[in-house]
């Protein structure tokens, strides 16, 4: 099985600040059909999770553009350009290449300093 | 607007069984693989199994192969998950999601 290793676990940002998370496979997530399967979401406090990203870099409809992803092969990454309040909770990374099983990061706590 | 609706969690002993249904709502339902994606009480998400387009093909985490089964009525637009030989362990909120979409979640807890 494919593993998702997230850091940091946790992540105090100030208002305004940029914000990183970093996503990293146990194994290369290009597919063979040329896409790479690499999702972020969302999960704010009390709230089912949301996607903001598919396929690496493509921006969910509705998601803000403060939010980015990037990354190839092994290593992903999730930014944030200014925080603001309502970004609080939790952000987790899926892996959606090497199924079965689809394999989620461990999640990373966002949290207003 | 998209809706997904769970439905179906309660409180159950080990060893029993429990169904939860999925209604969707908003979008062309059977074009999409759907999941089961479920939460441990302070926990991250697992995906639990996910079934294809017409129900034909099916998978599951090892943690419940055996044991749950997912299944689709694509006239009624809705979702299933068999969950036999329940173990305290399974407690979690369930999701339905095609990832693009989520549920609100069903709550199920096995305890004696």
């Amino acid at each position: 099985d494919v593993v998702m290793t997230q850091s940091p676990l946790s992540l105090p940002v100030t208002l305004g600040q940029p914000a990183s998370i970093s996503c990293r496979s146990s194994q290369s997530l290009l597919s063979s059909d040329g896409n790479t399967y690499l999702d972020w979401f969302q999960q704010r406090p009390g709230q089912s999770p949301r996607r903001l990203i598919h396929k690496v870099s493509s921006r969910d409809s509705g998601v803000p553009d403060r939010f980015s992803g990037s990354g190839s092969g092994t290593d992903f990454t999730l930014k944030i350009s200014r925080v603001e309040a309502e970004d609080v909770g939790v952000y987790y990374c899926l892996q959606g290449t090497h199924w079965p099983p689809y394999t989620f990061g461990q999640g990373t706590k966002l949290e207003i300093k | 607007q998209v809706q997904l609706v769970e439905s179906g969690g309660g409180v159950v002993q080990p060893g029993t069984s429990l169904r939860l249904s999925c209604v969707a709502s908003g979008f062309t339902f059977v074009n999409y693989g759907m999941h089961w994606v479920r939460q441990a009480p302070d926990k991250g998400l697992e995906w639990v199994a996910v079934t294809s387009w017409d129900g034909s093909n099916s998978y599951y985490a090892d943690s419940v192969r055996g044991r749950f089964a997912i299944s689709r009525d694509n006239s009624k637009n809705t979702l299933y998950l068999q969950m036999n030989s329940l173990r305290p362990g399974d407690t979690a909120v369930y999701y339905c999601s095609n990832f693009e979409n989520w549920g609100q979640g069903t709550l199920v807890t096995v305890s004696s």
